[in-house]
Order: structure tokens, then C-alpha cells, then sequence
């Protein structure tokens, strides 16, 4: 499968854990984004690094949310001291060109009990 | 933010008839995607449309795009019940203001095509 790959697929973990998802993107694709979609909401933007470079963060993402994309291959989220505020599902993209489509995996659904 | 609105919000056919779904959008674009999502799924690309391109078609998919209006259409054809997912449009603004290319979705059309 050359396809974006997310692990795991689900997670469930307690308030104040810590939780750390995965993005494998398509090998040859450069720009990496992460979103976070709601329940009956489209997904919002939240990281975007272009190989191992972070250039963009939305104001969604506060400091308990970390990015990393080292080696510009695959990249982590992490969510320190989790809230139920954080339940939702977190998708990756990539994409090759500056202005082409957007390839997403099949997202992360965090629940925060 | 959301920056496109679908319309409608949900969309009840039956098998063969052809759906309609409406975005509307705020700010200039570089590009508009649609894409579709199954119930709890990941989303896939299905047809992109760049801001100079008014008219695009891929397989059943017809895509129109008013600039001027800031909107477009997503038109599928002799639905079938594989066709129920719910219908999403992005918006890219480019690399204008550091957006990066960055993708705002609406919130969304729930089709259901019922056998």
C-alpha cells in the first residue's frame, strides 16, 4: 500500500495521559499536514512542515500539542496532559506540489475519557 | 475557521437520480478540492479544480467553479448507494500570507442514496 498511513488507528487513554500518533506519508511527497476534524465539522488545520522544516502551526495547536517530523519521513503528534476537549479524529496529509491534492490517511480517533 | 460552507447540509436521493451539492467560500483561492468521507474514515480526494478553470469532469463527478460568485457545484451522476458518504469542499489559498497551501474545509453534505 503506497498510500498515507496512520497508527494507531484508535486510541483511548485517561485525562492528563499522554498520547503520540504516527504519519507515514507517501514516500516522494515533501509537504506534510496534520488536521483535526470534530464530530459534523470538516477537519481544521493544525501543523504544516515541508521535509523536516515546521513552517506553520494554527492557533489551534497550544503547547501541549508537539510536532516533529524528523529526517522529513514520517511524523509524530504529540498531546501532553490530554483533555476531553481533545477527543476527535487527527488526519494526516501529503501531497507532492505546491498546489495539487491533498492525499489523507485514515486518521487517528483520540477519545479522552 | 471554516471558510466554505456547503449547501445543502444533507441530501436524500434515490439510486440512479443525479445529487447536487453547493460550496460557497470567503476568500480568494488558488484551488478548490472536493472530497469525500465514509462514516468515520479518512477522506478522499476526488476532484480539484485551480481558480482558472470554471468546468472539470471525472467519471460521474461534473465540478464547477464561479470565481466571481466564490462558489462551486459538485455534481454526481446516476448515484448509487455506494455514492452515501458525506461530500466536503477545500479551499487553497495558496502561498499567500505564509498559508502554505493549507486546506479550509466546510463542514459538509451528508448524501444518502437510498437503494
Amino acid at each position: 500500500d503506497t498510500g498515507v498511513s496512520q497508527n494507531p488507528r484508535h486510541k483511548i487513554t485517561k485525562r492528563g495521559q499522554n498520547v503520540t500518533f504516527r504519519c507515514d506519508p507517501i514516500s516522494e511527497h515533501n509537504r506534510l499536514y496534520w488536521y483535526r476534524q470534530t464530530l459534523g465539522q470538516g477537519p481544521e488545520f493544525l501543523t504544516y512542515f515541508q521535509n523536516e522544516a515546521q513552517l506553520e502551526k494554527s492557533r489551534l495547536l497550544s503547547d501541549r500539542f508537539s510536532a516533529e517530523r524528523p529526517k522529513g519521513s514520517f511524523s509524530t503528534l504529540e498531546i501532553q496532559r490530554t483533555e476531553q476537549g481533545d477527543s476527535a479524529m487527527y488526519l494526516c496529509a501529503s501531497s507532492l506540489k505546491p498546489a495539487g491534492e491533498q492525499f489523507f490517511g485514515p486518521g487517528t480517533r483520540l477519545t479522552v475519557l | 475557521s471554516q471558510q466554505g460552507e456547503e449547501d445543502p447540509q444533507a441530501l436524500s436521493i434515490q439510486e440512479g437520480e443525479n445529487a447536487t451539492m453547493n460550496c460557497s467560500y470567503k476568500t480568494s483561492i488558488n484551488n478548490l478540492q472536493w472530497y469525500r468521507q465514509n462514516s468515520g474514515r479518512g477522506l478522499v480526494h476526488l476532484i480539484l479544480i485551480r481558480s482558472n478553470e470554471r468546468e472539470k469532469h471525472s467519471g460521474r463527478l461534473r465540478v464547477t467553479l464561479d470565481t466571481s460568485k466564490k462558489s462551486s457545484s459538485l455534481l454526481i451522476t446516476a448515484s448509487r448507494a455506494a455514492d452515501t458518504a458525506s461530500y466536503f469542499c477545500a479551499t487553497d489559498a495558496g502561498n499567500s500570507g505564509g498559508s502554505n497551501y493549507k486546506l479550509t474545509f466546510g463542514k459538509g453534505t451528508l448524501l444518502t442514496v437510498n437503494p
